[in-house]
């Protein structure tokens, strides 16, 4: 079984401020995890993806996560926030041997204040 | 490249009635997955298609069911609608091969609402 945790709903930062959302996950299989990215009225957009290897991955928009085996942790930064960055956020986890099968954390709104 | 569709964008429907929601996958893509996004929650798997067959189901009632035609395209059915259906219904297709990770492209989502 696997599941997600994204702490805070809501995040709201300045423009040009360190953007960190949080995202814990629970699996019984080494995991893949994932960012999406919610723009109103719009599906998912995919900003990052770990899978193996670099612990450290990089994906667009300046965007970027550490996967933390330790700490089961998988955060979302970015070093300078723009108004275009307010979205809704989500990270997801598989096993991958599960029809790849995707568990959704709860969300988080970001707000970028100019 | 024509990325993955939906139709309708939204609709309304009444409790009891039936929906039908359909997705064009991605050019190339033999799999489809489809997920319900309650407002404000995370998207929630309902079922997955690959190759004309399910391939993995969530927890969802028999009432929810699908088909994917041989084309890839797909169909999310919904009977005896509840008011509790009313969400954005995201459609996901992907490349599944001999086995390990592949990546699932979304549609724009079908937003249903139940009166």
């Amino acid at each position: 079984a696997q599941s997600v945790t994204q702490l805070g709903s809501h995040v709201s930062v300045s423009e040009g401020a360190l953007v960190l959302l949080r995202c814990n996950y629970s699996s019984s299989v080494p995991p893949y995890l994932f960012w999406y990215v919610q723009y109103p009225n719009q599906g998912l957009q995919l900003l990052l993806k770990y899978t193996t290897g670099a612990t450290l991955v990089k994906g667009i928009n300046g965007f970027e996560a550490e996967f933390k085996k330790s700490e089961t942790s998988f955060h979302l930064t970015k070093p300078s926030a723009h108004m275009s960055d307010a979205a809704e956020y989500f990270c997801a986890v598989t096993g991958g041997n599960a029809g790849n099968m995707l568990t959704f954390g709860g969300g988080t709104r970001l707000m970028v204040k100019p | 490249e024509t990325g993955v569709t939906q139709s309708p964008t939204h609709l309304i429907k009444t409790r009891g009635q039936q929906v039908t929601l359909r997705c064009s996958s991605q050019s190339g893509h033999n799999t489809v997955s489809w997920y319900q996004q309650a407002l404000g929650q995370g998207p929630q798997f309902i079922f997955q298609y690959y190759r004309e067959e399910e391939n993995g189901r969530g927890n969802f009632p028999p009432r929810f069911s699908g088909l994917q035609f041989p084309n890839y395209s797909s169909e999310l059915n919904v009977n005896a609608l509840e008011l509790d259906d009313s969400a954005l219904y995201l459609c996901a297709s992907s490349s599944q091969g001999a086995g390990g990770l592949y990546e699932q492209y979304f549609g724009p989502g079908t937003r249903l609402t139940v009166t």
